[in-house]
């Protein structure tokens, strides 16, 4: 059973690009959610999707980040005209559809964005 | 909004020595508390969690304890291994995974 996906797992951007990230969640999980991890610090919870639906994304910065999650398809994190601050590594999770409060979030390995 | 303040950030102990790191939480509507393991370069793996209506729970070498009164709880690993190496964070939510703050991790290293 393959565990949460995320590609790519490292990308470079200059500073006024675009990045796009995708996750796949684990079979049978129909829940994501996209964290952010500064060097050296905790993760901080951006945004929590369903399929075709943004549930919570009171942690999503207001301008250049957008996320979705299709019906078919992985999920995408987007950054418009990314700058340096927005280097950091950016982990999807998933969980079932209960929620994940009973099993908890499975993090896939992340996406290291650096820009230059 | 939740604050999770954790300690140490950092902690050395000799292989079979335990290790104790101890997080506080400050919205007392928090009723889970997960801790994740990460290794360099992967993503953080949840190892053991716990909720309000216990306060203890234990798998093999690790075990959590959970104060809600004092609002704060720990992660106790017995005969640590080379292989517990990582940094380790804590977290906790009031109900919703979606909600999850986590604390500022602690790297702990097992030395021989």
């Amino acid at each position: 059973n393959a565990g949460v996906m995320q590609n790519p797992r490292h990308l470079v951007r200059r500073r006024g690009q675009e990045a796009r990230l995708r996750c796949s969640p684990m079979k049978g999980h129909s829940h994501v959610y996209w964290y952010r991890q500064l060097p050296e610090e905790g993760l901080k919870f951006m945004v929590y999707l369903q399929k075709e639906n943004i549930i919570d994304e009171s942690g999503m910065p207001k301008e250049r980040f957008s996320a979705e999650f299709p019906k078919e398809g992985p999920s995408i994190l987007r950054i418009q005209q990314v700058v340096r601050g927005d280097s950091a590594a950016y982990f999807c999770a998933s969980s079932p559809p209960s929620g994940g409060l009973l099993v908890g979030l499975f993090f896939g390995p992340g996406t290291r964005l650096t820009v230059l | 909004g939740e604050n999770v303040e954790q300690h140490p950030s950092t902690l050395s102990v000799q292989e079979g020595d335990s290790a104790v790191i101890k997080c506080t939480y400050s919205d007392s509507a928090s009723n889970y508390f997960p801790w994740y393991k990460q290794e360099l370069g992967k993503g953080p793996q949840l190892i053991i969690d716990i909720r309000s209506n216990v306060g203890e729970k234990k798998d093999q070498r690790i075990a959590v304890t959970l104060n809600k009164t004092a609002k704060h709880f720990s992660l106790h690993i017995t005969e640590t291994q080379p292989e517990d190496s990582a940094v380790y964070f804590c977290a906790a939510s009031p109900g919703t995974a979606s909600k999850l703050t986590f604390g500022t991790g602690t790297r702990l290293q097992v030395t021989l």
